[in-house]
């Protein structure tokens, strides 16, 4: 069974500093995905990466995907409050020939920033 | 474009009713549905996999006869919660994926459901 681990599962940093969050997840993916949840709210869908060594990058976020080590990472640069949310990575595994199985999600990482 | 609906966004209702959740895909064809229950500061888990006009493939740990799934057109799915009781208060967030593009899914608003 797909497992998926985000770290760390809290992140309270200052604004304008820079910070990694790591998704490893444990079997062969075919999608890493990216999602912010504002509380209260559903997800709003960042990026998807689709290859070994993918990097995609929308404003102060930069997502990145190495499939030999299994690891995904969003890098915040220069946080600023508005980032404030949480953070799912989610894995889409194979179920077989070109049947995709299920979504597994990271346990989320609640990030705060203030100044 | 692709965009999804939930309705009620928030409902409450008393211990022992039953409550339906609609999910709709507003300007596509969605093939497979899929829901989602979240806890408060939790991860969302997936209860169930809906395809048209098929029965719903179910989570290990969900219960089919507590969360009814139908399917029954390529731009609507409802969830009903029979019996509710205080512990199935939850969010419950939809996704819809298209035709041939199982990879890629919509998210609805979710609802917030409350059992007193």
């Amino acid at each position: 069974e797909l497992k998926v681990e985000q770290n760390p599962l809290f992140l309270s940093m200052q604004e304008g500093k820079n910070y990694t969050i790591y998704c490893n997840y444990s079997t062969t993916s075919d999608r890493l995905y990216w999602y912010r949840q504002d509380p209260g709210k559903s997800l709003e869908s960042l990026f998807v990466l689709l290859s070994n060594g993918a990097v995609k990058q929308e404003g102060r976020l930069m997502a990145s995907l190495d499939t030999k080590a299994r690891l995904s990472t969003l890098h915040i640069t220069a946080a600023v409050h508005d980032l404030s949310a949480t953070y799912f990575c989610a894995s889409l595994g194979r179920a077989g020939g070109t049947s995709y199985g299920k979504l597994t999600f990271g346990q989320g990482t609640i990030l705060t920033v203030h100044p | 474009g692709a965009v999804v609906s939930q309705h009620p966004s928030r409902v409450i209702c008393k211990s022992g009713t039953s409550v339906k959740i609609e999910c709709r895909s507003l300007d596509f064809q969605a093939t497979t549905m899929f829901w989602y229950r979240q806890f408060p500061k939790q991860s969302l888990m997936l209860m169930a996999t809906s395809n048209e006009g098929s029965k719903a493939t179910y989570e290990q740990g969900v219960e089919k006869d507590k969360f009814l799934i139908n399917h029954a057109s390529l731009t609507l799915s409802t969830l009903t919660v029979t019996s509710a009781h205080p512990e199935d208060s939850s969010f419950y967030i939809c996704s819809a994926s298209l035709a041939g593009a199982q990879e890629t899914q919509y998210f609805g608003p979710g609802t917030r459901l409350l059992v007193l």
